[in-house]
């Protein structure tokens, strides 16, 4: 595509509850971004994928938080039992694995209540 | 510390104005510096990168870094009120990898 999409862009769900969260990256980028942004603060690092594999989770937070990429394109972010500190706007990323920076989805505004 | 400071401003500029967006950063092995705009409800989007020591100029702006003094700058010449956003500075020990951002500073441009 065009850009990198993200669905859905909003998100309400209660405590407790499972959530997905999907990011379709630039076709052809080999390298896929999830970040979370809380109001006031720049973005979070949660997780980076070269291809199909998680080359760094460093920065997600608990075992809670989870994220997928089978076929090394589309990938989702999973979090069980969400609590209302999740609440945040997550954003996706892409690149070409080469220097230069990336180019951020419009991102998911997820909300617990 | 934090790994990235920026002042959350808001700076304020009249239009025409060079207005100056300061970042220090506390990660020597930092290698790669990227300045994103975002305006509000709105994902960041990428402005400039830079990796050598001195100035990458792009149109009105200018990115200057000092890795000595590890501090990164961005020069906005010709102030519009369009340019109102909050800009956010990140940087990388790759220019690949995963990003650490600062918190951002907030840029109000008066017509």
């Amino acid at each position: 595509g065009a850009g990198v999409s993200q669905t859905p862009s909003n998100k309400v769900t209660e405590k407790g509850k499972y959530v997905e969260l999907r990011c379709d990256p630039i076709s052809g980028h080999t390298a896929l971004y999830w970040y979370r942004q809380s109001l006031g603060q720049g973005p979070e690092f949660l997780i980076y994928f070269q291809g199909t594999g998680a080359a760094d989770d460093s920065g997600l937070p608990n075992d809670r938080f989870f994220a997928v990429r089978p076929e090394g394109s589309v990938s989702t972010l999973k979090i069980q039992r969400t609590e209302r500190g999740d609440s945040a706007v997550y954003l996706c990323a892409s690149s070409s694995g080469s220097e230069g920076g990336y180019t951020f989805g419009s991102g998911t505004r997820l909300t617990v209540v | 510390q934090k790994e990235v400071e920026q002042n959350s401003g808001p700076l304020s500029v009249p239009e025409g104005a060079i207005a100056s967006l300061n970042c220090t950063y506390s990660d020597r092995g930092s290698q790669s510096f990227f300045w994103y705009r975002q305006y509000s409800g709105k994902s960041p989007e990428l402005i400039m990168f830079i990796y050598s020591n001195g100035d990458k100029e792009d149109g009105r702006f200018t990115a200057q870094l000092n890795k000595a003094s590890q501090y990164v700058s961005l020069l906005i010449r010709d102030s519009q009120p369009s340019d109102s956003a909050t800009y956010l500075c990140a940087v990388s020990r790759t220019g690949f990898q995963k990003l650490v951002f600062g918190t951002g500073t907030r840029l109000l441009v008066s017509p």
